[in-house]
């Protein structure tokens, strides 16, 4: 256990529909990061968030959307899913908000299958 | 923008042999961190090794080595001693400047045959 809780871990849905995935930090932790893993454009980074502010955006898609909460939880909302919106979604967590001194603890992922 | 390139989707080696991995990166950054990260069938992402780009020694930790030659812009990982539960992908990545994000490369499938 990595310290960084995902939930759920599977997801099936259909197009069309919004799914909203969850991430818990390891305690202590104020950035969270959220990534796509997918076959055709493999790990990417979609945003940041420290302390309850955005602070860095990658390439995320107009439709996905996410926040972070007071009690540093975040949540990625996913919505007018399409077939290639399915792949691995992997949240990560850090101690500050320049994380590469501190390094980052990835959580199990949450696997999104739109059908 | 930066980039990270694996020219290697896959590798296998002989347990308790040395196999290398590959990694070219692309930036005009002077301050930077590279990784390499672990993700086995489990799909955790495990970090194996860091260097910053300041330092000039190679990082070492364990069975697990780096040669990095910035000049060249080469990260390559070295695995000594393969163990069976090195059998992973291997990703490669550049987090810049910023420290904001990581950038990955495409993965090396390494398979450990007995």
């Amino acid at each position: 256990d990595s310290g960084v809780t995902q939930t759920p871990k599977h997801l099936i849905t259909a197009t069309g529909q919004r799914v909203t995935l969850r991430c818990s930090p390891r305690s202590g932790d104020l950035s969270v990061y959220w990534y796509q893993q997918s076959l055709d454009q493999g790990l990417q980074f979609l945003i940041q968030y420290y302390n309850g502010e955005e602070r860095a955006k990658g390439n995320i898609l107009e439709r996905f959307s996410a926040q972070q909460f007071p009690d540093l939880h975040s949540e990625l909302n996913l919505s007018s899913l399409e077939l290639g919106d399915s792949a691995l979604y992997f949240c990560a967590s850090s101690v500050a908000l320049r994380s590469r001194n501190y390094g980052y603890t990835f959580g199990s992922g949450t696997r999104l299958t739109v059908v | 923008a930066q980039t990270v390139t694996q020219s290697q989707p896959e590798m296998s080696v002989q347990e308790a042999e040395t196999v290398t991995l590959s990694c070219t990166y692309d930036t005009s950054e002077s301050d930077y961190y590279l990784f390499w990260y672990k993700q086995p069938p489990s799909r955790q992402m495990i970090l194996v090794i860091r260097q910053e780009a300041y330092k000039q020694q190679n990082a070492t930790e364990n069975r697990f080595s780096v040669n990095f030659q910035k000049a060249a812009k080469s990260f390559s990982l070295k695995i000594s001693d393969s163990q069976l539960g090195d059998a992973a992908m291997y990703f490669c990545a550049y987090e810049g400047t910023s420290g904001s994000r990581l950038t990955f490369g495409e993965g090396t499938q390494l398979t450990v045959n007995p």
